[in-house]
């Protein structure tokens, strides 16, 4: 059971918009920013967005986030088939045993 | 650019312990902290701890404290992740990811298999 929730999968066609959310608490994404990472099949994970809506360099504009409260969302405009991919969100997590790092279980998204 | 290059697979028997590492290199090595995820087949990323490779601090995942060391060594600009006492639910790809906030950089992945 994973610290923050998403969808488990999605779909779109070739130029729609689909988003992806990522529910959380106070402690996690309420008190701290919000990560997405992109994993293609068989690779590591790709930051795709940091401290909730930045991008970093070499991650087209399709790709954005937000955050609003304990949760976050992440869009993706104009949607390709590259994009056919595993989604994660991630955040710190402050309880009164320490602090952690968490991730939510991922969004499958699939390219129809 | 920034390099992260893990160390290859492996295969271990329960109860047994693995070492892997992380040989960073493309920035300042001290001024980045290292996270170490893993993700078992098919299953999400599970973060395990944080190490500070300037001082050497670290943090750990619940789940993991008093099985996992994380430790570094500045002369070779190398993190390592020591698991001890595996089981088969152990056996995933782990990942080192350099950053603290979030994790700019990753690792290749090593595949760790424990199997008796």
């Amino acid at each position: 059971q994973s610290v923050l929730t998403q969808p488990p999968s999605a779909s779109g066609t070739p130029g729609q918009r689909v988003t992806i959310s990522c529910s959380g608490s106070s402690s996690n994404i309420g008190s701290n920013t919000v990560n997405w990472y992109q994993q293609l099949p068989g690779t590591a994970p790709k930051l795709l967005i940091y401290s909730n809506n930045q991008r970093p360099s070499g991650v087209p504009d399709r790709f954005s986030g937000s955050k609003s409260g304990t949760s976050a969302s992440l869009a993706i405009s104009g949607l390709q088939s590259e994009d056919e991919a595993d989604y994660y969100c991630a955040a710190w997590d402050d309880s009164l045993n320490g602090s952690s790092w968490v991730f939510g279980g991922g969004t499958k998204l699939t390219v129809l | 650019q920034v390099q992260l290059v893990q160390s290859g697979a492996e295969v271990k028997k329960p109860g047994a312990s693995v070492k892997v590492s992380c040989k960073a290199s493309g920035y300042t090595f001290t001024s980045y902290y290292m996270h170490w995820v893993r993700q078992a087949p098919g299953q999400g990323l599970e973060w395990m701890g944080i190490i500070n490779p300037s001082g050497g601090s670290t943090s750990y995942a619940q789940k993991f404290q008093g099985r996992v060391t994380m430790t570094r060594d500045t002369s070779t600009s190398t993190v390592y992740m020591e698991l001890s006492s595996l089981r088969s639910e152990d056996t995933a790809v782990y990942y080192c990811a350099r950053g603290s906030d979030y994790a700019h950089s990753w690792g290749q992945g090593t595949l760790v298999t424990v199997s008796s």
